[in-house]
């Protein structure tokens, strides 16, 4: 398996345009979690997703972000409009089951710059 | 509130040496402990776990240190290595709970000296 794919890998946009981070999460996976990590904050819960459906967003900032999960395959993390202080990498995460092992497979970021 | 307290934020040590993170937590629900190590540029890859039934657990050079009364546990990276530079992160939940989200400590940056 190719593992958790995000793109874009990097995105520089202006203050006020939308954002759109895209994530595909290893085949077979029931959960996907969204993180942002600053070096302020660290690692930081945004959300996360259970077949599908969120079940906790209380780490999403404010209503500037929100995130999609239509399939089990792909997850959009949207933040409408942008400010400076959003940027910060931006993790996917998807694991096969949460009480077992709780392995968290991560993708390898987007990191998004907000000028 | 940081519900997973790790220090330090940074740790230089020379190649041969012990390197050791320690983290503390104060929800005594958790029962699931983990390490993740975070390479430049890369997400954060699992290291090694530890549940609280057990004081120690040893993969290779990496060891972790559970002591349930004083709710802390370690990191201990024997033999440190350049390539062992990197972000490592400690972690902690509750997987019985409903949600059984993992929390994740602020990280330390970890640099060997070759």
């Amino acid at each position: 398996d190719a593992g958790v794919i995000q793109s874009p890998r990097h995105e520089v946009t202006e203050m006020g345009q939308e954002v759109t981070l895209r994530c595909k999460p290893i085949s077979g996976h029931d959960y996907l979690f969204w993180y942002r990590q600053t070096m302020m904050r660290g690692l930081e819960l945004l959300i996360y997703f259970n077949n599908n459906v969120p079940i906790d967003d209380s780490g999403m900032p404010e209503d500037r972000f929100s995130a999609k999960m239509p399939n089990a395959s792909f997850s959009t993390l949207k933040i409408q409009p942008s400010e400076p202080r959003d940027s910060a990498v931006y993790f996917c995460a998807s694991s096969p089951r949460r009480g077992a092992s709780g392995e968290l497979f991560f993708g390898e970021g987007s990191r998004l710059t907000v000028l | 509130q940081q519900q997973v307290k790790q220090s330090p934020q940074s740790l230089i040590v020379q190649k041969g040496g012990i390197s050791i993170i320690n983290c503390a937590y104060e929800n005594t629900a958790f029962d699931y402990f983990p390490w993740y190590q975070q390479f430049p540029g890369k997400g954060p890859a699992l290291l090694i776990a530890i549940r609280p039934d057990v004081s120690e657990k040893k993969e290779g050079r990496f060891t972790i240190s559970f002591n349930k009364s004083a709710k802390q546990f370690s990191l201990h990276i024997m033999d440190s290595q350049p390539g062992d530079s990197a972000t490592y992160f400690c972690a902690a939940s509750d997987r019985g709970s409903t949600l059984g989200r993992l929390y994740f400590g602020r990280g330390t940056q970890l640099t060997v000296w070759p």
